[in-house]
């Protein structure tokens, strides 16, 4: 089982373009997460899916948007980076029945800088 | 919605030294209490979680306490070791719309230095 894997591990953007990160698992988890990472500021949820074909926005959704066409697939786009949107990103994924519904699992991460 | 306060943000403590990380949560409903930690440059990884029904766990020389009427949690590692200085992340998850799915908020996170 590779778990959770993320790509790619690093870019470096200029103001205005556009990217997408992949997030994929092999665990088949219904639930999968994208956070942001930011010194001082803990994990910040971007957006979630409950399920293939389903998402919906955390806290700071705002220059992000995702897709779930695949169950094991989690993407989340940037159509117009900002340098507000240097962090580093976070996917993860959890089960979906009863108790186990709550412990996430983490990919390794992508670090974006945008210039 | 859920908002967890994480303190202190830096703990120095010497090999041997137990160190204790505490956190505040503001929903009532939340039921499911993780804590994360994160090596430098490495991915969050759950170290230990407790949920709302049970009052302590312990899990070697670490150990979670709940506190359900102050809405606290704390995290307690004894015998403190080198490997241990990383960064400790509390978190908490509110159940939504009746399911057991809730989202996790994180708390701001701690850095633990254990100097040999």
């Amino acid at each position: 089982n590779a778990g959770v894997t993320q790509t790619p591990k690093f870019r470096v953007l200029k103001t205005g373009q556009s990217m997408t990160l992949l997030c994929a698992q092999d665990m088949n988890h219904e639930y999968m997460y994208w956070y942001r990472q930011d010194p001082g500021m803990g994990l910040r949820l971007i957006h979630y899916s409950v399920g293939e074909g389903t998402t919906a926005k955390g806290e700071v959704p705002d220059g992000y948007n995702v897709s779930r066409l695949k169950k094991q697939n989690f993407l989340l786009g940037l159509e117009s980076a900002a340098p507000s949107q240097t962090s580093v990103y976070f996917c993860a994924s959890s089960y979906s029945l009863g108790a186990r519904t709550d412990t996430q699992y983490f990919g390794p991460g992508t670090r974006l800088t945008v210039l | 919605g859920e908002n967890v306060e994480q303190h202190p943000s830096t703990l120095s403590v010497q090999e041997g030294d137990s160190a204790v990380i505490k956190c505040t949560y503001s929903d009532s409903a939340s039921n499911y209490f993780p804590w994360y930690k994160q090596e430098l440059g490495k991915r969050p990884q759950l170290i230990i979680d407790i949920r709302s029904n049970v009052g302590e766990k312990k899990d070697q020389r670490i150990a979670v306490t709940l506190n359900k009427t102050a809405k606290h949690f704390s995290l307690h590692i004894t015998e403190t070791q080198p490997e241990d200085s990383a960064v400790y992340f509390c978190a908490a998850n509110t159940p939504s719309g009746g399911t057991s799915y809730g989202k996790l908020t994180f708390g701001q996170g701690t850095i633990l230095t254990v100097h040999p």
